[in-house]
């Protein structure tokens, strides 16, 4: 595998259903991200991570639970969600510091809808 | 507050040049990135700027002016796999991207 791959692609749940969505990076980065993409809305930031540390957490309610059990690794819990979390779902991974500008890369995504 | 604007729609036809414009006001300014997203797929890297001037790259240059706040993608010779949205994002101050909505481009034969 190279480059950040995310897991599940597609997933449907209910409201009451407990999912949750998995992300690895083989770059060798220090930092990884979760983002909302809605139709026609700009990237919305939900958690960085830098070294395994959650730096940013931007107002994200409490349905949505990150974890980062080491620095190639980022999951997001998901739990009693509602209709108008349905969206794409990036994982993303950089390389922060040492004279890096920080570039993204991103993975596939998972395509949420919950019903 | 931050933003950055860019439009939302652009029409060109194969073989001819585009210029998709990003303005943006943000708390500091580490850069200025442009991203290309095909329907589907994750956002992928073109360019970054954090200089005055413009950086070329093939078909596809930017152009960067800190003090207006302001840059562009130009795209050359356009081709039909150039549809798809292109994303403008500045890194701030804390080093955290802010992004604009994207500006989906439709290539017309």
């Amino acid at each position: 595998e190279t480059g950040v791959t995310q897991t599940p692609r597609h997933l449907v749940m209910g409201m009451t259903n407990k999912k949750s969505l998995k992300c690895e990076q083989h770059l060798g980065h220090n930092a990884m991200y979760w983002y909302k993409q809605s139709a026609k809305k700009p990237l919305e930031l939900m958690f960085v991570y830098n070294f395994k540390e959650q730096t940013e957490n931007n107002s994200v309610p409490s349905r949505f639970s990150p974890e980062c059990p080491n620095s190639s690794h980022l999951f997001l819990h998901l739990h009693t969600l509602q209709p108008e979390d349905s969206a794409l779902y990036l994982c993303a991974s950089s390389q922060v510091g040492g004279g890096s500008y920080n570039e993204q890369f991103f993975g596939p995504g998972t395509r949420l809808t919950v019903l | 507050g931050q933003n950055i604007d860019q439009p939302t729609e652009m029409t060109a036809t194969e073989g001819a040049i585009v210029q998709i414009n990003c303005t943006y006001q943000t708390s500091g300014f580490n850069g200025l990135f442009w991203y290309q997203q095909h329907a589907g797929e994750a956002p992928t890297f073109l360019s970054y700027n954090v200089l005055d001037g413009l950086e070329e790259k093939g078909r596809f240059s930017s152009f960067l002016s800190r003090s207006k706040g302001y840059s562009y993608l130009l795209l050359k010779e356009l081709q039909m796999k150039d549809s798809a949205s292109y994303l403008c994002a500045v890194l701030d101050s804390n080093y955290q991207l802010i992004w604009g909505a994207g500006t989906k481009l439709i290539i017309k034969p």
